[in-house]
């Protein structure tokens, strides 16, 4: 069974950094692209950028594009998204989320619970 | 950025009636385009991908159609399980933008 692990809620002070984790089961983490979508309070979903784990080609999205570094360690099958430092506007779910084709990046087919951030001073 | 666009933003609607929801993108993607159904506090889910294909497990119930520009989700015979939030998202250029959303409540 393809399982997305996701991290705890994290609760943050404007300026500090963060990283998530997205560790996989059930599938070889190398085979399919994973990427990070977030969705702010009572908002819609924005894609922020995706990986492949076999040789860490990471794409973002423009508005996400040096505010958040999106890594992942295939010796464990986990993705990292990473915040150098928090703002207020931040605060969001974060999901993790599989491709569907394998090699190619595309269509999420398996995604994370998603990872509660609450950035507050 | 490819621009997604859904109509209608929300809709009510009783169980047992057909919805339609469209999403049109500001430039052709192909077939690359994908449905997702969100519940409240929950993770999207994958109705329909490459525009018309239904993902493993989906009701047969929901369909969709179109390519280039403009694309359609239909759920027939809405069950109460469907009242949710929908969501299309191309994935034919970077990045893989997702449209605004249409919210399925209750009439």
């Amino acid at each position: 069974e393809v399982l997305l692990a996701q991290s705890e809620p994290e609760m943050k002070n404007p300026g500090e950094s963060l990283t998530l984790f997205c560790e996989v089961y059930g599938y070889t983490f190398t085979n399919y692209w994973i990427g990070w979508v977030r969705q702010l309070p009572g908002k819609g979903l924005e894609w922020m950028g995706i990986i492949n784990p076999v040789d860490s080609d990471t794409r973002y999205s423009p508005f996400f594009r040096g505010r958040v570094t999106i890594s992942a360690d295939t010796s464990i099958s986990t993705a990292y998204l990473q915040w150098n430092s928090l703002k207020a506007s931040d605060s969001a779910v974060y999901f993790c989320a599989r491709t569907m084709t394998r090699g190619l990046p595309s269509t999420f087919d398996y995604w994370g619970r998603g990872t509660l951030v609450t950035v507050s001073s | 950025d490819i621009q997604l666009t859904q109509s209608p933003s929300s809709v009510s609607a009783s169980v047992g009636d057909r919805v339609t929801i469209t999403c049109r993108a500001s430039q052709g993607v192909g077939s690359s385009l994908a449905w997702y159904q969100q519940q409240p506090g929950k993770a999207p889910k994958v109705l329909i991908f490459d525009a018309s294909s239904l993902q493993s497990g989906v009701p047969p119930r929901f369909s969709g159609s179109g390519s280039g520009t403009e694309f359609t989700l239909n759920i027939n015979s809405l069950q109460p399980e469907d009242f949710a939030t929908y969501y299309c998202q191309q994935a034919s250029i970077f990045p893989f933008t997702f449209g605004p959303g249409t919210k399925v409540d209750f009439k």
